[in-house]
């Protein structure tokens, strides 16, 4: 039982590359999340999606697009890299908004150069 | 509009009780209290959640005030790998759910 599973762990791009980020888990969970966390600060929602075949906005969404392909997968997609965006990357699942835990990835370094 | 408000930082020494409070003086009814840990580099751990009563598992308990405008986290028996980042989120329930992180606060587990 993987969990969350995100890929790859580590990416340097150079600006205006773009790249996408992927994101599967393994426990049947309805919601999916990405977030970002710049040195020495919280983790910042980038997009969510409550479930299967919707998705929405978070605090920060300028700059991504997300698709969540299935029930597994919720990927976040950098159309056009800014060094602004050089971050780490969470992904998270839980079984249903706001009532349950969440499971974290273990992050994807990306620095944009 | 930050729904929790925690100190910078704490430490305590390994063996001892870490007490981590949380103020939600504006927490509404239908708000539970969750929280998360984050060691270096690594995602975010739940660790445990409540709505009013005390709640306790195999990692910590919480213990939330009647008025549920604070609550603290206790780590009963601190060890050096319980240093980390400690989150206090209040997040509520229904469609509009988001799980919002603000810093959090640093606890140091000293030898």
């Amino acid at each position: 039982n993987a969990g969350v599973t995100q890929t790859p762990k580590f990416q340097v791009l150079k600006t205006g590359q773009s790249m996408t980020l992927q994101c599967a888990q393994d426990m049947n969970h309805n919601s999916m999340y990405w977030y970002r966390q710049d040195p020495g600060m919280g983790l910042r929602l980038i997009y969510y999606s409550a479930s299967e075949g919707t998705t929405d906005k978070g605090e920060v969404p300028n700059g991504y697009n997300v698709s969540r392909l299935n029930k597994r997968e919720f990927s976040l997609r950098l159309e056009s890299a800014a060094p602004s965006q050089t971050s780490v990357y969470f992904c998270a699942s839980s079984e249903m908004r706001g009532y349950t835990e969440a499971f974290f990835g273990q992050g994807t370094r990306l620095t944009v150069v | 509009d930050a729904k929790t408000t925690q100190p910078t930082s704490m430490d305590c020494a390994e063996g001892r009780a870490a007490n981590l409070p949380c103020n939600h003086s504006t927490i509404s009814g239908n708000e539970y209290v969750y929280w998360y840990r984050q060691i270096h580099s690594q995602g975010p751990q739940y660790i445990i959640h409540g709505l009013k009563n005390n709640e306790t598992n195999e990692m910590a308990s919480l213990i939330i005030t009647e008025d549920r405008k604070s609550s603290t986290l206790i780590l009963p028996h601190a060890t050096l790998r319980d240093t980390a980042v400690y989150y206090c989120i209040v997040l509520e329930t229904g469609a509009n759910s988001k799980l919002t992180f603000g810093k959090g606060i640093t606890l140091s587990v000293r030898p």
